[in-house]
């Protein structure tokens, strides 16, 4: 298993700005993803973020507007940059385990005013 | 076509009874994996139970166990002896591998809203 420490948990944003979001593994591990669940939404994928590469956006997102970093086998940020009340969404940051078992942080719940 | 289908978007328990949550897939792939996830009201996501498209018995995981019907595509969560705790949202995925693009995705169904009535 893999535990998933995100922070942070939750923020309240003026439009315009950028909000950039932590995720810590306790392993290490190769596959670490990112999700946006919008209000009464299932889970959205916005990116892949494997070490020593860049991230690999789904359609629909795209890198100015949600760059990622992944610097070592541990962590991972998502930068959700010039918001608005659009982006206003749960984000969670996932890793896959050996086993390919998908673990989630806790999310972070932002609201853009 | 959707990935993953839960056509059922509320369902009611009585305290201490078993609960099927339905899950049905489309994939043309051999290999897949099949995941259960429980997100209560706090909103993190709790992984609950996985089943892989080669496993021939159904996966179990203490009062979890995953009903796997590999010719149909359906993968139900039984729930057995409903607690209060159960209340929540649960969502049923599958991971695909893209073999030509070296990634994997995993796509989530749009979910079930279990609530147990004391």
């Amino acid at each position: 298993s893999a535990v998933i420490s995100q922070k942070p948990s939750r923020d309240i944003c003026q439009r315009g700005t950028s909000l950039t979001i932590q995720c810590q593994v306790d392993s290490q591990v190769t596959m670490m993803f990112w999700y946006r669940q919008q209000p009464g939404q299932s889970l959205t994928l916005i990116a892949t973020a494997n070490q020593g590469s860049e991230a690999t956006y789904e359609s629909g997102f795209v890198i100015d507007k949600f760059p990622i970093s992944r610097p070592n086998l541990t962590f991972s940020t998502l930068t959700v940059s010039n918001m608005s009340p659009e982006d206003s969404s749960i984000y969670l940051c996932s890793a896959q385990d050996r086993q390919n078992i998908q673990y989630f942080g806790a999310g972070t719940r932002l609201s853009v005013l | 076509a959707q990935k993953i289908t839960q056509t059922q978007p509320g369902m009611f328990v009585q305290e201490k009874e078993a609960v099927t949550l339905d899950c049905t897939y489309d994939t043309s792939d051999q290999s897949y994996g099949l995941f259960w996830y429980k997100q209560p009201s706090s909103g993190e996501m709790i992984f609950l139970i996985y089943q892989g498209s080669y496993d021939e018995q159904n996966a179990t995981e203490g009062r979890y166990s995953l009903n796997f019907q590999k010719a149909r595509k359906s993968a139900n969560l039984v729930i057995s002896a409903s607690q209060l705790g159960d209340s929540a949202m649960y969502f049923c995925a599958m991971r695909e591998v893209y073999y030509s693009g070296g990634y994997q995705k995993v796509t989530f169904g749009t979910g079930t809203k279990l609530q147990v009535i004391p």
